[in-house]
């Protein structure tokens, strides 16, 4: 399995209050991204980065904030939670070096709930 | 809207029955096409991916895919399944020219198989 861990794997927090999930890796791959996982919808992409303090958004960014300032650490901050970011979270990473396809290969997951 | 579809949500197969999972995609152009399996409470594995080649992809455990460019579909097949498949089945497609390595996932297939 690919170095990445996710912290924490589970957390219940309550509407309006701050969080940061972290995504670490130990692959030193170029692009990590995070992902939320709901039922009926798969996953979707939150943020993605491609690089060290170079970030985009995904098709669910709304709400979410990302922060990439070493290789290693992909932060995601919800800034406000509400009760529809309630999910399961997954950070993914992938390398471009080589040949395609580039896989994805992900973190274990956080469970998030905001009551 | 582009996509990824996968029509079948929920599948109930006895052991030893063969396995067809449908994806089909929307993406014009070159993409590259993955299937990825989630067991119970684990993080998403790679099954197979395709990129070019011969359409007829086989992968881990047994699981083979087949590309069939003109349908924009991406089947996962195979022959005789176990009860240890049991898992969600995700389809994900790279469209190559969205400039940075994006998957976009199916909404899943949960497979149930029975001893």
């Amino acid at each position: 399995d690919a170095g990445i861990t996710q912290s924490p794997r589970h957390k219940v927090t309550e509407t309006g209050t701050p969080v940061t999930l972290r995504c670490h890796q130990t692959e030193n791959h170029r692009y990590m991204y995070w992902y939320r996982q709901d039922p009926g919808h798969g996953l979707r992409l939150i943020h993605y980065s491609y690089g060290v303090k170079d970030t985009d958004k995904g098709e669910v960014s709304d709400g979410y904030s990302v922060s990439r300032s070493k290789t290693e650490d992909f932060l995601l901050t919800l800034e406000s939670a509400t009760s529809s970011q309630t999910s399961v979270y997954f950070c993914a990473i992938s390398e471009s070096r080589g040949q395609g396809p580039y896989e994805q290969y992900f973190g274990p997951g956080t469970r998030l709930t905001v009551t | 809207a582009q996509s990824v579809s996968q029509h079948n949500h929920h599948v109930i197969l006895s052991e030893a029955a063969s396995l067809e999972l449908g994806c089909n995609y929307s993406y014009g152009g070159t993409v590259n096409l993955f299937w990825y399996v989630q067991y119970p409470g684990q993080h998403l594995q790679l099954l197979l991916k395709y990129f070019s080649g011969d359409p007829l992809v086989k992968g881990i455990k047994g699981f083979e895919a087949e590309f069939i460019k003109s349908k924009f579909s991406f089947n996962l097949r195979k022959p005789s399944v176990q009860w240890s498949d049991t898992a969600e089945y995700f389809c994900a497609v790279n469209p190559l020219n969205t400039g940075f390595q994006k998957l976009v996932f199916g909404t899943g297939t949960r497979l149930l198989v029975s001893p």
